[in-house]
């Protein structure tokens, strides 16, 4: 049972514009959301979080959007930078569960 | 990922050994998890720790599998008598608090690899 989906496995995109990576959820009791970028033989990086309490968080470079009604949400860098190539990861949380449920992520190869 | 100390890096094991994967948080997080990641897969959650008690390990295979976080020392996460199977990346992660909107940050990973 698939809770957080990442659909594209993969995303190409030229060094400048916007990267928009998408992550859907099922379970309607998540609250706390996260975005993680990984690279090969590292750990996962957290990048950028939202609460279901709100729709937008933005940091820097990223911007995170949340769609509760959808159940959907996206992760939007821009601009793109060649140091952005990575395995990008949502994750989800419920409300006071510790556990994090992961996407299966997406590959993001920013070229220059 | 400063901060969160997982030791090894490589483990190789041969079938029916015990493998023994270690973890130190950040400092001053009293919350570990332990995650796995096969082939070609997204981060499966495993077991979540706070001092000396287990809180949810509904991820843990029932056999062969345990984790503990003692008061004094690293979290271990300990698999006996391996098999081919339990080859992948054990990440673990931890936070300052349960129930506060305070991301999981990881450590790089134990590959076991299981010969």
């Amino acid at each position: 049972d698939q809770q957080v989906k990442q659909n594209s496995p993969s995303l190409s995109v030229q060094e400048g514009r916007i990267s928009i990576l998408n992550c859907d959820y099922t379970n309607s009791m998540f609250d706390y959301f996260l975005w993680y970028k990984k690279y090969p033989a590292e750990g996962p990086t957290f990048l950028i979080s939202i609460s279901s309490i709100k729709d937008k968080n933005e940091d820097g470079r990223f911007t995170v959007f949340l769609n509760k009604s959808a159940k959907h949400l996206s992760l939007h860098i821009v601009p793109s930078q060649p140091g952005d190539s990575a395995v990008y990861f949502c994750a989800a949380r419920r409300n006071q569960g510790g556990k994090l449920i992961f996407g299966q992520g997406t590959e993001l190869s920013v070229k220059p | 990922n400063a901060g969160v100390m997982q030791n090894p890096r490589h483990l190789v094991r041969r079938r029916g050994q015990e493998a023994r994967l270690r973890c130190s948080p950040m400092k001053g997080h009293s919350h570990v998890y332990w995650y796995r990641q096969l082939p070609e897969e997204g981060l499966k959650f495993m077991v979540y720790l706070q001092k000396e008690n287990i809180i949810d390990e509904s991820g843990m295979p029932k056999e062969r599998f345990s984790a503990e976080f003692p008061k004094e020392g690293p979290s271990i996460l300990r698999i006996q008598q391996v098999v081919r199977g339990d080859s992948a990346a054990y990440f673990c992660a931890s936070s300052g608090y349960r129930d506060n909107n305070q991301p999981q940050h990881f450590g790089d990973g134990t590959r076991l690899s299981i010969l």
